[in-house]
């Protein structure tokens, strides 16, 4: 089936320090999206993408949809502790509401 | 309440009980999902409703059952479930099925069967 690859795995830090994830695909991918889960909860959205080489920022947190649509990064700058958690990528085909993940990126951070 | 909300948040059941998850959203949105949650697995989805009618099946088990009584609530019955059953669920909605990017997610259902 469809799948997402997204790296790294897990990344340990410093508090201050900038981190880089990203998503690559075989596929061509209409939309990315990028969520954030903190243990016991749900994701939560941060960045939606919906053209190829679109730029965007949420405070600290800046993404972008590859020029070739098969892939994304998150950036973020300046990490703090509460930037611990899994992000997870997600992508979108066709038109329809379906969304393929990746298998998320732990952060952890160090004070 | 705002955004989306499932209940219960934890659940144990053994493998012959029946229970049912219920999510919730308070958005106004017009699609909503069941998603599986499993360690060192990306998310999987489960079912999809779009206007309360079902337009996504991915080869569940029939132990999982949906229901969509309206647009606003969304259940998962379970019955005679599996240990590997054990999984968080998630809830998610977005305001229509097409051309519907974004998915707001609820806190999830923690679910471990004995």
């Amino acid at each position: 089936g469809q799948q997402l690859n997204q790296s790294p795995q897990s990344m340990f830090i410093q508090e201050g320090e900038d981190v880089s994830m990203n998503c690559t695909s075989s596929s061509i991918f209409n939309t990315w999206l990028w969520y954030k889960q903190d243990p016991g909860e749900g994701p939560v959205l941060l960045i939606a993408l919906y053209k190829a080489g679109e730029l965007t920022s949420n405070g600290r947190l800046t993404a972008q949809f590859g020029i070739t649509r098969k892939d994304s990064f998150l950036n973020i700058s300046a990490s703090i502790p509460s930037d611990v958690g899994i992000y997870f990528c997600a992508g979108q085909r066709g038109s329809q509401g379906n969304l393929i993940f990746g298998k998320g990126t732990k952060l952890s951070v160090k004070p | 309440e705002t955004g989306v909300t499932q209940t219960p948040r934890h659940l144990v059941m053994g493998m012959t009980n029946k229970k049912s998850l219920k999510c919730e959203q308070h958005l106004g949105h017009n699609a909503m999902y069941w998603y599986k949650q499993s360690a060192k697995k990306p998310l999987e989805l489960m079912f999809v409703y779009s206007l309360e009618e079902r337009v996504e099946n991915n080869s569940v088990p029939s132990r999982f059952s949906p229901e969509c009584p309206n647009s606003s609530h969304l259940f998962l019955h379970l019955h005679t479930l599996q240990p590997e059953d054990s999984a968080l669920y998630l809830c998610a909605s977005s305001q229509d099925y097409e051309d519907a990017y974004e998915q707001y997610f609820g806190p999830g259902t923690r679910l471990t069967v004995t």
